[in-house]
């Protein structure tokens, strides 16, 4: 199984600020014939489902704000967000889809300081 | 527009077999490169993937509870059923469905969540 391993767990940062939230995968998610990465980005609000951020590593989801970016290539991504917003508190998720099982990392919390 | 909802018993006892219905709309089951699978999430705690079967009848379990899952799909109904045999306290989760598609290439991400469904597994 591709372990997925975030950091850090819990995060505060002021509003207008930027978050920085790590993910590193046990192995390569790095598919070498279509040079894509195997990686998405998921943010879960308290008391609803997860909702897909990015895919491909750093393609943003339709509707998704400008402000949350994915970057990385190989087994190390980065999810930030630019000028944080109230509404932006959630727990953010990594996960590989490169191979089965399918794995999600431990989790971040985002909270406001 | 895409939906998908989970229907089920919220109380199981401990021994028994767990049956989950995902009843969706807005896409085909038998449409190339769509996926329909199941994750579920401990109060309080991480995803953690179950299952998923796709267009082609392809179908993969978590190594895990392989023993214990079995996923089938109804493409007339557009449902997607998983059973879930010997339950045990730890297996009380919100059990959500999902949907992937990737177009007829490879794998996807899951792009629709149902809203979860809590099972409780208690005596």
């Amino acid at each position: 199984d591709i372990v997925m391993t975030q950091s850090p767990d819990s995060l505060a940062v002021s509003l207008g600020e930027r978050a920085t939230i790590n993910c590193k995968s046990s192995q390569s998610v790095l598919y070498s014939s279509n040079k894509k990465n195997y990686l998405a980005w998921y943010q879960q609000k308290p008391g609803q489902p997860p909702k897909l951020l990015i895919y491909w590593a750093s393609t943003r989801e339709s509707g998704v704000p400008d402000r949350f970016s994915g970057s990385g290539s190989g087994t190390d991504f980065t999810l930030t967000i630019t000028s944080l917003q109230a509404e932006d508190v959630a727990v953010y998720y990594c996960q590989q889809y490169y191979n089965t099982p399918y794995t999600f990392g431990q989790g971040t919390k985002l909270e406001i300081k | 527009q895409i939906t998908l909802k989970e229907s089920g018993p919220t109380l199981v006892k401990p021994t028994q077999t767990l049956t989950l219905t995902c009843t969706f709309s807005g896409f085909s089951l038998s449409t190339s490169g769509v996926g329909v699978g199941w994750i579920r999430q401990p109060p309080g705690k991480a995803l953690e993937w179950l299952a998923v079967i796709y267009w082609d009848d392809d179908k993969r379990y978590s190594p895990s509870l392989k023993s214990r899952l079995t996923i089938t799909k109804d493409t007339s109904k557009n449902q997607v059923v998983l059973t879930m045999t010997n339950m045990d306290p730890v297996d009380t989760a919100t059990y959500y469905c999902v949907r992937s598609s990737s177009g007829g290439g490879t794998y996807s991400p899951f792009d629709y969540w149902g809203q979860g469904t809590l099972v409780t597994v208690s005596s």
